[in-house]
């Protein structure tokens, strides 16, 4: 099965501070996706990759897929309160049905 | 406005005692799906629908059923739920297969099993 690793799995930071989340797989991935998730909320579509080398941009959050399609980044610039909540990274390892989401970065913004 | 509506919100249901939740969609998009997830942990896909063609994952339990009577309308049947079973229940829809298209998700159903 896909396995999708993430890191940090908790991260809280100063209100403003830059942060980066990693999201590293085992299998080259087909199609990479940023989620965030309010506590006891559904989840909140982000970004989607799928070319090696992409990067994407929305307001203050970038996320990147590396060459190999095995590593994706997500990083938020000057970070407010409104970012605080799980993010996740979900992908599915082929053209198929599966779709996997990763270990999740609790993320909490201090004001 | 709502594109993905899960009723109810919260359930309790008492163990063993089979329990329904809802989902349904304003999008018109092929595919529904429901995952799993449970308290601190990443949700967990169960299985989906393309169109009218059901897709099990290989390690969701038999307990865990699904009906699609049209497109709008998705649901999850528990025939007889166990204390683990309790944990956050989401539908989402997508236009195409998770590979290529953003999924949509709708609030969650908090299912409670006493």
């Amino acid at each position: 099965s896909q396995e999708l690793e993430q890191s940090p799995q908790s991260l809280i930071v100063q209100e403003g501070k830059n942060l980066t989340i990693n999201c590293t797989s085992s299998k080259t991935l087909y199609g990479l996706y940023w989620y965030k998730q309010k506590y006891g909320e559904g989840l909140i579509f982000l970004m989607m990759l799928q070319k090696g080398g992409e990067e994407k941009s929305h307001e203050k959050i970038t996320a990147k897929l590396d060459e190999k399609k095995q590593q994706s980044s997500l990083h938020i610039t000057a970070s407010q309160p409104s970012h605080a909540g799980i993010y996740l990274c979900g992908a599915a390892p082929n053209t198929g049905n599966q779709f996997y989401f990763g270990t999740g970065t609790s993320l909490t913004v201090i004001p | 406005d709502a594109m993905v509506i899960q009723n109810p919100r919260y359930q309790v249901t008492q163990f063993g005692k089979p329990v329904t939740l809802s989902c349904s969609q304003t999008l018109n998009h092929n595919v529904m799906y429901w995952y799993q997830q449970k308290s601190s942990q990443a949700p967990k896909l169960l299985f989906h629908y393309y169109d009218k063609d059901f897709n099990n994952e290989a390690d969701t339990p038999d307990n865990f059923q699904s009906r699609r009577p049209n497109t709008s309308f998705c649901f999850l049947d528990i025939r007889s739920p166990g204390l683990g079973d309790a944990a956050m229940y989401l539908c989402a829809t997508s236009e195409g297969l998770a590979g290529s298209y953003e999924q949509y998700f709708g609030p969650g159903t908090r299912l409670t099993v006493t």
